[in-house]
């Protein structure tokens, strides 16, 4: 069993509908949780970061961590054909090294 | 701005041939990080640096070898090209406990 586990979709959705990623993780010892964004044939670049559990908004994302069900979430309010993406949730601990352990990305198509 | 350099961005090998992908980043970070990226695996660990003058192994080591030639930069290298390299690879840095800046990544094709 992975680490971290995250549905590699592909997601499609209609412009302006709301989208739910989630990700499962199975070590306790993560604190430290991102959701990056990568477009074809681009590397990844961050979206959002948060520490421990709790919300986090920022413009039309929303990152939301549940620690007590090792549950991540991303939320994309009124999805544009830009967000066309493949999304990556990332997540580490506080000592080794920074080390960021990956999902294996839900590839989402917003279309028009 | 440049943020994480990586070079070449494309290159094609023969089987047993050797190079060295080179990466540099200008944010002041400690830490690098190579990984590479297969359909459906998500990115993989290869190797990190927590800061300058160690490296460590990460998840997929077998195969490579890695330099921190300094603060700035962090080479990953392949002595005998093999066709599972083939591959994406990216290099990433990092301030200790925050978010990782990845490069454009570099296309690797060994046959």
């Amino acid at each position: 069993q992975k680490e971290v586990e995250q549905d590699p979709g592909p997601l499609s959705v209609p412009e302006g509908a709301i989208v739910s990623l989630n990700c499962t993780y199975s070590n306790s010892a993560f604190q430290y949780f991102m959701w990056y964004r990568q477009y074809s044939r681009k590397g990844p670049e961050l979206l959002m970061y948060t520490y421990s559990s709790g919300n986090k908004e920022d413009g039309r994302f929303t990152a939301q961590v549940d620690k007590s069900s090792k549950y991540i979430s991303l939320f994309i309010r009124d999805s544009q054909p830009s967000d066309s993406a493949t999304y990556l949730c990332a997540m580490s601990t506080t000592g080794g090294g920074n080390k960021l352990t990956f999902g294996t990305g839900t590839q989402l198509k917003v279309e028009l | 701005n440049a943020g994480v350099t990586q070079t070449p961005k494309f290159q094609v090998l023969k089987t047993g041939q050797s190079m060295t992908l080179q990466c540099a980043q200008d944010m002041n970070h400690n830490s690098m990080y190579w990984y590479r990226q297969d359909p459906g695996m998500g990115l993989r660990l290869i190797y990190y640096s927590a800061s300058e003058g160690t490296t460590d192994k990460g998840e997929v080591p077998n195969g490579y070898n890695v330099s921190r030639l300094n603060k700035r930069e962090f080479s990953l290298r392949l002595e005998s090209a093999a066709p599972s390299q083939t591959s994406v690879y990216f290099c990433a840095s990092s301030r200790k406990n925050t978010e990782a800046f990845f490069g454009q990544g570099t296309r690797l094709t060994v046959v």
